[in-house]
């Protein structure tokens, strides 16, 4: 079953913690991608990584980094410095190019 | 600068009235347009999208949307909408940044049965 997974489905966030979120993909694309998404504020590109071991900051990437040490994975830290990280995450993936495919999203909280 | 516009935040309409959701564009060089939709609780998924050819494309559920280059604009239709369309739509562009894409404000579409 192809497809593009994210975990966990929500996560909590303590004041000074930093978060990973998990995005995992078998579809064997090459490129992946992390948005944020925010009411009345559409998807925002906060990295992007066009090949394994290789990534681009997107619009939004203060606060956050990224590692791409295998093709099928791209996880998404959110660190202390994000000073405003409550939001709806998206992962996605696509051949090159292509067309994108999205996963279920992560919901991020903070307590 | 580069970025899309869609003009409505949210649509009501009823059952069988006709939609057509606005989308405009700035972006330098070759366009690949796209329409997404999220449905309550669902992933984002594709709803159609332009790379070139034929600027009238059909995409799932009956919706279609039309390229017209010299308005930059790329606006989402359905004759008749059904409660089920009750969702997010999201209009995208892309092309010459590396499959990189720049999404809009999104509308919400509220069909009352």
């Amino acid at each position: 079953d192809g497809g593009i997974t994210q975990s966990p489905k929500y996560l909590f966030r303590k004041e000074g913690q930093n978060v990973t979120l998990s995005c995992e993909q078998n579809l064997n694309h090459d490129a992946m991608y992390w948005y944020r998404q925010d009411p009345g504020q559409g998807l925002r590109l906060i990295y992007y990584s066009q090949i394994v071991n290789d990534f681009q900051k997107g619009d939004i990437a203060e606060g956050y980094s990224v590692s791409r040490e295998k093709k099928e994975s791209f996880p998404l830290t959110v660190t202390s410095a994000q000073k405003n990280p409550t939001a709806f995450y998206l992962c996605a993936s696509s051949e090159r190019s292509e067309t994108q495919y999205f996963g279920p999203g992560t919901r991020l909280l903070v307590l | 600068a580069q970025s899309v516009s869609q003009h409505n935040h949210h649509v009501i309409l009823s059952e069988a009235a006709s939609l057509e959701l606005g989308c405009n564009y700035s972006y330098g060089g070759t366009v690949n347009l796209f329409w997404y939709v999220q449905y309550p609780g669902q992933h984002l998924q594709l709803l159609l999208k332009y790379f070139s050819g034929d600027p009238l494309v059909k995409g799932i559920k009956g919706f279609e949307a039309e390229f017209i280059k010299s308005k930059f604009s790329f606006n989402l239709r359905k004759p008749s909408v059904q409660w089920s369309d009750t969702a997010e739509y999201f209009c995208a562009v892309g092309g010459n940044q590396g499959g990189k894409l720049i999404f809009g404000q999104g509308t919400e579409l509220s069909v009352k049965p």
